[in-house]
């Protein structure tokens, strides 16, 4: 039961355009979310986060939207690079709930920022 | 970048031998975490820690176990090492307070080949 999905496992854009990554959830008790950015042979770092109260959170390049309504969460890059190529997860929390701290993570997508 | 190690980075097992890995870090966080991370899957928690000698399980337990005798240090046990523990596991720390407990910190990672 994959509650935090990331449909698009490749994603391919050309420099200086937008990078969009999208992700899906099923649970309703989820009330955190984040971004988190992984190159190869190196553990993933955090990106950005976003809560439940909020429907957008801005940090520099990267804007992260939440739609509620559509379980639906996405992270924009804007303008892509190609230092931006890498493994991108998302990761949702029951922060109200008693799974305090516990992430559950999507499969993850890979976007290529081409030169 | 926290400072969290993870011994050994690689290692090679025969099936059926016990395997322990070790985190390490020096960040003085409260909480402490074993992910696992295979295609298709995206990361998966093992086992996690909030605080010396108090653990809990993960989604993906069985036949791991962990210990925590000193707030540095989180060792994940493999009793009986079978191919499907071939994978990366990633060691997380954070902070226990507010929304900084979400925002986790990975080492580097250990590849385990389990022959």
């Amino acid at each position: 039961d994959q509650q935090v999905k990331q449909n698009s496992p490749s994603l391919s854009v050309q420099e200086g355009r937008i990078s969009i990554l999208n992700c899906d959830y099923t649970n309703s008790m989820f009330d955190y979310f984040l971004w988190y950015k992984k190159y190869p042979a190196e553990g993933p770092t955090f990106l950005i986060s976003i809560s439940s109260i909020k429907d957008k959170n801005e940090d520099g390049r990267f804007t992260v939207f939440l739609n509620k309504s559509a379980k639906h969460l996405s992270l924009h890059i804007v303008p892509s690079q190609p230092g931006d190529s890498a493994v991108y997860f998302c990761a949702a929390n029951n922060a109200g709930g008693t799974s305090y701290g516990k992430l559950t993570f999507g499969q993850g997508t890979i976007l290529t920022v081409h030169p | 970048d926290a400072g969290i190690t993870q011994s050994p980075r690689h290692k090679v097992t025969e099936t059926g031998t016990p395997v322990t890995l070790r985190c390490h870090q020096t960040e003085n966080h409260r909480y402490m975490y074993w992910y696992r991370q295979d295609p298709g899957h995206g990361l998966r928690l093992i086992h996690y820690s909030y605080g010396v000698k108090d653990t809990d399980k993960g989604e993906v337990s069985d036949g791991y176990s962990v210990s925590r005798s000193k707030t540095e240090d989180f060792l994940l046990t493999l009793e009986s090492a079978t191919s499907s523990q071939t994978s990366v596991y990633f060691c997380a720390i954070s902070e226990s307070m507010g929304q900084k407990a979400y925002e986790q910190y990975f080492g580097p990672g250990t590849r385990l080949t389990v022959t």
